[in-house]
């Protein structure tokens, strides 16, 4: 089983409410990543987290806040979001990190957010 | 970052091969080439990686260069199912930490 589920599909959000983006593993992997895609843009890569760790986080803004309660399961917080930050939010985990490894993300199908 | 060139569009008739070329002429010693793919609307789908040596597995082959400046992922026979767009990608390493970053990638439209 590859498969990474993330809830909800699609989310309509205020800019001043509090919701959150869930993503699920059961594939013992310790890696854990969210990304963000603009449409017809690459996904670009938001956090990565290691063992429950946060391991990168590429200059996110704090509006988005990431939580990894175990090894399996890996959240987005959001609150006080902008209309540009309107997006598909993926998640994907790999087996490991460092050097070697045989890293093979694995990607979830996303969560389509609209920010009104 | 090693940075990858991927043409923008291709198009291939179906049950044609697809030949799909990348530059990567920055890469390192260490750092593998990945291949995905994503379908529109949904999650990018992992097609095959290399090092050094050409690969192959059920969905495709991935040929490298001697001197590992390109490569070509090679969808041997192309289905309408294979419409897509195909990312090129140097993992990169630092400090213990592996990356990917996608590029611009190529739409590939496959012609009935």
């Amino acid at each position: 089983d590859t498969e990474v589920t993330q809830t909800p599909k699609h989310l309509v959000m205020g800019m001043t409410n509090k919701k959150s983006l869930k993503c699920e593993q059961h594939m013992g992997h310790r890696a854990m990543y969210w990304y963000k895609q603009k449409a017809k843009k690459p996904p670009e890569l938001m956090f990565v987290y290691s063992y429950e760790k946060l391991s990168i986080n590429e200059s996110v803004p704090s509006r988005f806040s990431p939580e990894c309660p175990n090894s399996s399961l890996l959240n987005l917080h959001l609150h006080a979001l902008q209309p540009e930050d309107s997006a598909l939010y993926l998640c994907a985990s790999s087996q490991t990190q460092g050097a070697g490894a045989k890293n093979i993300q694995y990607f979830g199908a996303g969560t389509r957010l609209s920010v009104l | 970052d090693a940075k990858t060139t991927q043409p923008p569009s291709m198009d291939c008739a179906e049950g044609r091969a697809a030949n799909l070329p990348c530059n990567h002429s920055t890469i390192s010693g260490n750092e593998y080439v990945y291949w995905y793919r994503q379908i529109h609307s949904q999650g990018p789908q992992y097609i095959i990686h290399g090092l050094k040596n050409n690969e192959t597995n059920e969905m495709a082959s991935l040929i490298i260069t001697e001197d590992r400046k390109s490569s070509t992922l090679i969808l041997p026979h192309a289905t309408l199912r294979d419409t897509a767009v195909y990312y090129c990608i140097v993992r990169v390493h630092s400090f213990g930490n592996e990356k990917l970053t996608f590029g611009t990638g190529t739409r590939l439209t496959i012609i009935p």
